[in-house]
């Protein structure tokens, strides 16, 4: 295991398509995290998992956004009705406890066009 | 007021100087401190961590954070070229979400 891996690492969409990002975080960490990052900013969170569960979700996952992390491995966040304003880069990040460090994925960069 | 305050730069440096990055946050309560390292289309790499006040040194890296002032730097010494990335200070809000300044743009020029 190396690392936190996502896929796809590009992904270009027609507005008001669906899309969907993939994330397989360090097998050992728990925790797991979306984040959004608009060019020349910093990663803007989105949502946290605790194993299975969802435990916070920020006001700036809109209804259009749902994540998932069945079995508490491997995550999605799915995008419906795409905007070019979701044109972003979408990290994943997990982490082994509270307070630990975390690991960041390279991210999706999501075009909408 | 953003919680996390960086000014995103760009900052341009000689190979071999030091560089100085820093942020000033406005929460008191913030405990964890981070710096990550990104390079152009990739995910943030995480530098250095420390805990409440103080320093901590890696290396070339060096963290400081001062809770009186609010005010976190990293000093990077004997730069070199692959130092050129974006950096970002980090702290965590609640008990598990980072909350990011905006980055700092650092290009070192051999």
């Amino acid at each position: 295991d190396t690392g936190v891996s996502q896929d796809p690492r590009h992904k270009i969409t027609k507005r008001g398509q669906n899309v969907t990002f993939r994330c397989d975080p360090i097998s050992e960490h728990n925790r797991l995290y979306w984040y959004r990052q608009t060019l020349g900013q910093g990663p803007e969170f989105l949502t946290y998992f605790q194993n299975e569960a969802q435990l916070e979700k920020s006001r700036l996952l809109s209804d259009r956004f749902s994540a998932e992390r069945p079995k508490g491995s491997f995550s999605t966040l799915e995008i419906q009705r795409t905007e070019q304003g979701d044109s972003a880069m979408y990290l994943c990040a997990s982490s082994f406890r509270e307070g630990s460090g975390y690991t960041f994925g390279s991210g999706t960069r999501l075009t909408v066009v | 007021q953003k919680e996390v305050e960086q000014d995103p730069g760009p900052l341009s440096v000689p190979e071999g100087a030091i560089v100085s990055l820093n942020c000033t946050y406005s929460n008191s309560a913030f405990q964890y401190f981070m710096w990550y390292r990104q390079y152009s289309r990739k995910g943030p790499e995480l530098l250095m961590y420390t805990y409440s006040s103080g320093n901590k040194e890696d290396g070339r890296f060096t963290a400081q954070v001062d809770k009186s002032s609010k005010y976190i730097s990293l000093f990077i010494r004997d730069s070199q070229p692959s130092d050129s990335a974006t950096y970002l200070c980090a702290t965590i809000q609640g008990a598990q979400k980072l909350v990011f300044g905006q980055g700092t743009r650092l290009t070192i020029n051999p």
